[in-house]
């Protein structure tokens, strides 16, 4: 059974703190993804990973930062975490060579930050 | 084990078609529905479905969820070349929680 699980569900943190998000996968992906979701917004990419210790910007990149040093492993870094930064994210893999629908989503982690 | 199957996996149509696209749940603590397009990396949100039998409308994409039967249907009438994309539909549970599905690849040929 496939699974993208991500650290934690809920995070509640204060502004200024650096907070990790950790997504990890089981499927030997070489493509990983963090979204944001926020109400009448939609998806929104922040970064992704195509391959170890490579990473790209995404749309909202500003404020956020990545690590990528396992292919199973991708993590979204808050380097000082701000109260815009609240909402729901989201990590995602897909393989490199597979359909491009083929792609897992995390349940999700709920960031408050306060 | 709560998951969203999308069928069909992938689907080719003419321009001008209508089509129809899946979405079976099972969810515990259900409390929303969400259909995404998806046509480069970040998926556009369309619509959330929360109540059964109530459609909702943009444009020639319709959608409407029977939470009886546990499923969800996204229509797109009239399709055009643009509308190829992946959909996706997601469940969000009570707890905050987001299922996906894998998705539906459509193919729109002129």
């Amino acid at each position: 059974d496939v699974k993208v699980t991500q650290s934690s569900r809920y995070l509640v943190k204060r502004t200024g703190e650096k907070v990790f998000l950790e997504c990890v996968q089981d499927m030997d992906h070489e493509n990983m993804f963090w979204y944001r979701q926020d109400p009448g917004l939609g998806l929104r990419l922040i970064y992704f990973s195509y391959d170890v210790k490579m990473k790209e910007k995404g749309d909202i990149p500003e404020g956020y930062s990545v690590s990528r040093e396992k292919k199973e492993r991708f993590s979204l870094i808050l380097e000082s975490a701000s109260t815009n930064q609240t909402s729901m994210y989201l990590c995602a893999s897909r393989s490199g060579g597979g359909a491009p629908n083929e792609q897992f989503f995390g349940p999700g982690t709920r960031l408050t930050v306060l | 084990e709560d998951k969203v199957v999308q069928s069909p996996l992938s689907l080719v149509v003419h321009e001008g078609d209508t089509v129809t696209l899946n979405c079976s749940y099972e969810v515990t603590n259900f409390r929303s529905l969400l259909w995404y397009k998806q046509e480069k990396k970040a998926p556009t949100f369309l619509f959330m479905l929360t109540s059964s039998g109530i459609e909702k409308k943009s444009g020639r994409l319709s959608s409407i969820l029977d939470k009886k039967e546990l499923f969800s249907i996204l229509n797109i009438t009239a399709t055009q070349t643009g509308d190829s994309a992946i959909y996706l539909c997601a469940v969000i549970s009570t707890g905050n929680q987001f299922y996906f599905g894998t998705g539906t690849s459509l193919t729109v040929i002129p």
